[in-house]
């Protein structure tokens, strides 16, 4: 398996502007997480699914995040609009349930804001 | 509010010699406590876990301590090498959800 795939790796957009990240979890893992990474703040779950369903959203930094799972082999995470505090690594990570406790991370993307 | 944080923010130790990075955690309710490496460029990478009604669970090269007595968690490994330069991160889980800590460097002089 390839692993988590989040595209794309890096991007660079301006104040305002729509950003929307992407993400393919392992095949047949049910669980899928959206963290955000800084150095001010570490690493912190913004929202995570289960069957394709959010669980909990209240990482969520505000109204200006949203996050949807169309189907289990497909997630996106998207900023409208983005500001230059949003600049941070954001990571997804999937896990199977009953498969241990290992939450598997992709490579992030690295989001810039101008 | 429940956080986990770290002891020190870097640790280095010479080629060979054993590691050991700590953790203190404040959540009592969580099940169970994962160490993580992140190496730069990369996302964090599972290392090894441990419940909460256990003490000590060993891996390869590496294991991990829980004392919920003082809420303190530590990884140890053993024969530190060139490749175990990276930042580590304890992590501790509760309904299904992670709370990292801030992270600590391990750097490995030759």
């Amino acid at each position: 398996d390839a692993g988590v795939i989040q595209s794309p790796r890096h991007e660079v957009t301006e104040m305002g502007q729509e950003v929307t990240l992407r993400c393919k979890p392992i095949s047949g893992h049910d669980y899928l997480f959206w963290y955000r990474q800084t150095m001010m703040r570490g690493l912190e779950l913004l929202i995570y699914f289960n069957n394709n369903v959010p669980i909990d959203d209240s990482g969520m930094p505000e109204d200006r995040f949203s996050a949807k799972m169309p189907n289990a082999s497909f997630s996106t995470l998207k900023i409208q609009p983005s500001e230059p505090r949003d600049s941070a690594v954001y990571f997804c990570a999937s896990r199977l349930a009953g498969g241990g406790n290992e939450q598997f991370f992709g490579p992030g993307t690295r989001l810039t804001v101008l | 509010g429940e956080s986990v944080g770290l002891h020190l923010p870097t640790l280095s130790v010479q080629e060979g010699d054993n590691s050991i990075i700590n953790c203190a955690y404040s959540n009592s309710a969580s099940d169970y406590f994962i160490w993580y490496k992140q190496e730069s460029g990369k996302g964090p990478q599972f290392i090894i876990d441990i419940r909460s009604n256990m003490d000590k669970r060993q891996g390869q090269r590496v294991t991990v301590l829980l004392n919920k007595t003082v809420k303190h968690l530590s990884l140890q490994i053993a024969a530190t090498q060139p490749g175990d330069s990276a930042v580590y991160f304890c992590a501790e889980n509760s309904d299904s959800k992670l709370t990292f800590g801030k992270g600590i460097t391990l750097s490995v002089r030759p």
